[in-house]
C-alpha cells in the first residue's frame, strides 16, 4: 500500500513568488492534515480536512496560505506571495478516523526555501 | 494551550545500552500520545500510539508509557543499535485532530 506522498520534495523560490505544494494521502483516508516545521522550532499544525471540508484551520498563519482538497482526494497548499519566514519543511499526514484518535501517517515533506 | 517538552535534546550512547527518552505535556486532557521517528531528510515514521485510557504500548525493543495525570510519557529503547540513530518526536492529540509536537530528541548510537 502506498504511503502519503508529497510533491515537490524541494522548492526554492524568490520572495514574492507563488508556490503550490501537493499532498496525496493514503487511499481511503478521509482525514488529511498539513503541518510545518520552521528552522529550530517544533512541528506545528496548520489545518485539517475531513474529505473536502476544512475541519480546523486554526493553525494557518495568515491569508497568504490557501489550502484546498477538491473531491476529497489530494490536497494543495498554495503560498502567495511567499515571504522569507515561510521557509521550512511542510508535512502532510492522513488518517482513517480522527474521531478515535487514529494514527496519523506522515509524508516525507516538502522543503521550501524562500530567498 | 498545550505545550510539549522533550528531554534530553540530544543523547549519545554506545551500542547495546538501554535508554529512556522523556516527554512532558502541560494539559492532561489528551486523546492520545504518539512517538515518531524521523531520519535526516525523511518524513516521520509512527512508532507507537498510546490512547488516553492506556498506560503503555510495546513494539519490539520499544516500550512507551503514559502517565496522563502527571503529563508524562517515556520511550524506552532496549539494547540500542546504530540503526536506532534518529530524531525521536513526541506528539499529543489534545483536540479533535491536532497534534502538538515537542522539539524532539536527537539520538546517536555509536558502534
Amino acid at each position: 500500500e502506498a504511503g502519503v506522498t508529497q510533491f515537490p520534495s524541494h522548492s526554492v523560490i524568490e520572495k514574492g513568488q507563488t508556490v503550490t505544494l501537493r499532498c496525496d494521502p493514503i487511499s481511503g483516508h478521509d482525514n488529511l492534515y498539513w503541518y510545518r516545521r520552521v528552522m529550530g522550532k517544533e512541528i506545528k499544525f496548520l489545518l485539517h480536512f475531513v474529505k473536502e471540508s476544512k475541519q480546523d484551520e486554526s493553525g494557518m498563519p495568515n491569508n497568504r496560505f490557501l489550502a484546498e482538497r477538491t473531491g476529497g482526494t489530494y490536497s494543495t497548499l498554495k503560498v502567495q506571495p511567499a515571504e522569507l519566514e515561510d521557509s521550512g519543511v511542510y508535512f502532510c499526514a492522513s488518517s482513517q478516523d480522527s474521531r478515535t484518535g487514529d494514527t496519523q501517517y506522515f509524508g516525507p515533506g516538502t522543503r521550501l526555501t524562500v530567498l | 494551550k498545550q505545550e510539549v517538552t522533550q528531554i534530553p535534546a540530544a543523547l549519545s550512547v554506545p551500542e547495546g545500552e538501554n535508554l529512556v527518552l522523556n516527554c512532558s505535556f502541560t494539559d492532561s486532557a489528551i486523546y492520545n500520545l504518539q512517538w515518531f521517528r524521523q531520519d535526516p531528510g525523511k518524513g516521520l515514521t509512527s512508532l507507537l500510539l498510546i490512547q488516553s485510557s492506556q498506560r503503555e504500548q510495546t513494539s519490539g525493543r520499544l516500550n512507551a508509557s503514559l502517565d496522563k495525570s502527571s503529563g508524562r510519557s517515556t520511550l524506552y529503547i532496549a539494547a540500542s543499535q546504530p540503526g536506532d540513530s534518529a530524531t525521536y518526536l513526541c506528539a499529543v492529540a489534545s483536540g479533535y485532530s491536532t497534534l502538538t509536537f515537542g522539539k524532539g530528541t536527537m539520538l546517536l548510537v555509536s558502534p
